[in-house]
């Protein structure tokens, strides 16, 4: 089957901790992205990778990081400099075509 | 830059009711259009899109939508809804220069009642 896996489905940290979400994909997409999802805010880009070893801030870069060394894979941290870390993360890949595929998400609750 | 304006955050409808959401956008440059579908605690799945040609475009689960580019809108519609059609729906748009970037609207909550 092919699709987008993000692991693990809910994380729980305390205030302080780094934490890494995990995003992978067998789509063979060259495109892959972060977003963060909040009630009533739609979704906002965090960071998104054309190539691999390559990769870009979207609007909302300050307090995460991520990195491609793998065209299957996309994992973001989300470091403790991070204000508000506590929200629904989603990953997402694309081909040259037009549509992102989204994985199922993963939500992180930092007390 | 590119924005999207969803004009209702929740629309409730009886089941069997016809349902229109609706969904204007700001550009300067000509973009393509996406209608996502969210079901609670999962990712986001296509609706339907809208890249050129004809101005109304269909997509999965019995549902339309138009392009209108002198209004600047993307309203979604479905002739009759279905209690499974109770989900959160995204309207999208991306600059047809730099397609890979997506800017969501904020979504609206579409609920069906018996």
């Amino acid at each position: 089957d092919g699709g987008i896996t993000q692991s693990p489905k809910y994380l729980f940290r305390k205030e302080g901790q780094n934490v890494t979400l995990s995003c992978e994909q067998n789509l063979n997409h060259d495109a892959m992205y972060w977003y963060r999802q909040d009630p009533g805010q739609g979704l906002r880009l965090i960071y998104y990778s054309q190539i691999v070893n390559d990769f870009q801030k979207g609007d909302i870069a300050e307090g995460y990081s991520v990195s491609r060394e793998k065209k299957e894979s996309f994992p973001l941290t989300v470091t403790s400099a991070q204000k508000n870390p506590t929200a629904f993360y989603l990953c997402a890949s694309s081909e040259s075509s037009y549509e992102q595929y989204f994985g199922p998400g993963t939500r992180l609750t930092v007390t | 830059a590119q924005s999207v304006t969803q004009l209702d955050s929740q629309v409730p409808v009886f089941e069997e009711a016809p349902v229109e959401l609706r969904c204007n956008y700001s550009s300067s440059v000509s973009v393509y259009l996406f209608w996502y579908v969210q079901y609670p605690n999962q990712g986001l799945q296509l609706l339907l899109k809208y890249l050129s040609g004809s101005t109304l475009v269909k997509g999965i689960n019995g549902f339309e939508a138009e392009f209108n580019k002198s209004q600047t809108s993307f309203h979604l519609r479905k002739p009759s809804v279905h209690i499974s059609d109770t989900a959160e729906y995204f309207c999208a748009v991306s600059d047809k220069r730099v397609s890979q970037k997506l800017v969501f609207g904020q979504g609206t909550r579409l609920t069906i009642n018996p």
